[in-house]
C-alpha cells in the first residue's frame, strides 16, 4: 500500500518564477491538504482540497493557488516567487469526513534564489 | 499570541529515560489533537490521535489532553536512540485545518 508520494523531492527557482508541486495521496483517501514548513518552525496549513474543489484555506496570498484531480491528486501551484517561499511544502492526505487522522509525505523541499 | 505553544527544546535524555513533551493552546475550541514525529529532512510521521479531553496509551507512548487548562502532553517510556527527532504536537477545531506548534528536538543518548 504506497502512502502520500510527492514529487519532485527537490527544486531551485529564482525570484519571480512559477513552480507546480504534486502529490498523490495514500490509497482510499480522497482529501489532501497543503503545508509549507520553514526551517525550524511547525508546519502552516496553505489550503484543503476535497471533491475537487478547495474546502478550506489559511492565511497564504493568492500567489498560493491549487487543484485536485478526479483520481484525489493534487497540484500547488506557486506564482511569482519569493526567497522567503524557501520551505519544505508538506502534503497530507485523509478521508473526506474528517482529516482527523492525516498522513503526510515525504515533501517538497524548494529553494528560491 | 500564537494558537500553539511548543518549547523547541533541545531535550536530551540518556537511554531508558521517560520523556516529557508539552503543548500549550489558545483556542478553547479545538477538538482534535495529535502528536507527529519527524526525522531530519523527512515528512511528519502521525504517533498519537486524540479526540477532545483524555488519555490515550500505544506502546511506549501516551498522550494527554487536558482540556480546562489548554495543555496537552505527550510521555515516551524508556525512550530508545530511534526514538531521536522532532515531535510536533497539532491540533484542530473541525479536524480540517491543523495548527502545529513549532516542534520539540529530542536526543536520546545511548
Amino acid at each position: 500500500d504506497a502512502g502520500v508520494t510527492q514529487s519532485p523531492t527537490h527544486l531551485i527557482k529564482t525570484r519571480g518564477q512559477q513552480v507546480t508541486l504534486r502529490c498523490s495521496p495514500k490509497s482510499g483517501h480522497d482529501t489532501v491538504s497543503w503545508y509549507q514548513q520553514a526551517l525550524g518552525q511547525g508546519p502552516q496549513f496553505i489550503f484543503q482540497y476535497y471533491e475537487e474543489e478547495e474546502r478550506q484555506r489559511g492565511n497564504f496570498p493568492d500567489r498560493f493557488s491549487g487543484h485536485q484531480f478526479p483520481n484525489y491528486s493534487s497540484e500547488l501551484n506557486v506564482n511569482a516567487l519569493l526567497l522567503g517561499d524557501s520551505a519544505l511544502y508538506l502534503c497530507a492526505s485523509s478521508s473526506g469526513t474528517g482529516g482527523e487522522t492525516q498522513y503526510f509525505g515525504p515533501g517538497t523541499r524548494l529553494l528560491v534564489l | 499570541q500564537k494558537e500553539v505553544e511548543q518549547d523547541p527544546g533541545p531535550l536530551s535524555v540518556p537511554e531508558g529515560a521517560i520523556v516529557s513533551l508539552n503543548c500549550t493552546y489558545s483556542n478553547s475550541a479545538f477538538q482534535y489533537f495529535m502528536w507527529y514525529r519527524q526525522y531530519s529532512r523527512k515528512g511528519p510521521e502521525l504517533l498519537m490521535y486524540t479526540y477532545s479531553s483524555g488519555n490515550k496509551e500505544d506502546g511506549r507512548f501516551t498522550a494527554q489532553v487536558d482540556k480546562s487548562s489548554k495543555y496537552i502532553s505527550l510521555f515516551i517510556r524508556d525512550s530508545q536512540p530511534s526514538d531521536s527527532a522532532t515531535y510536533l504536537c497539532a491540533m484542530s477545531l473541525t479536524g480540517n485545518q491543523f495548527y502545529f506548534g513549532t516542534g520539540t528536538s529530542l536526543t536520546v543518548i545511548p
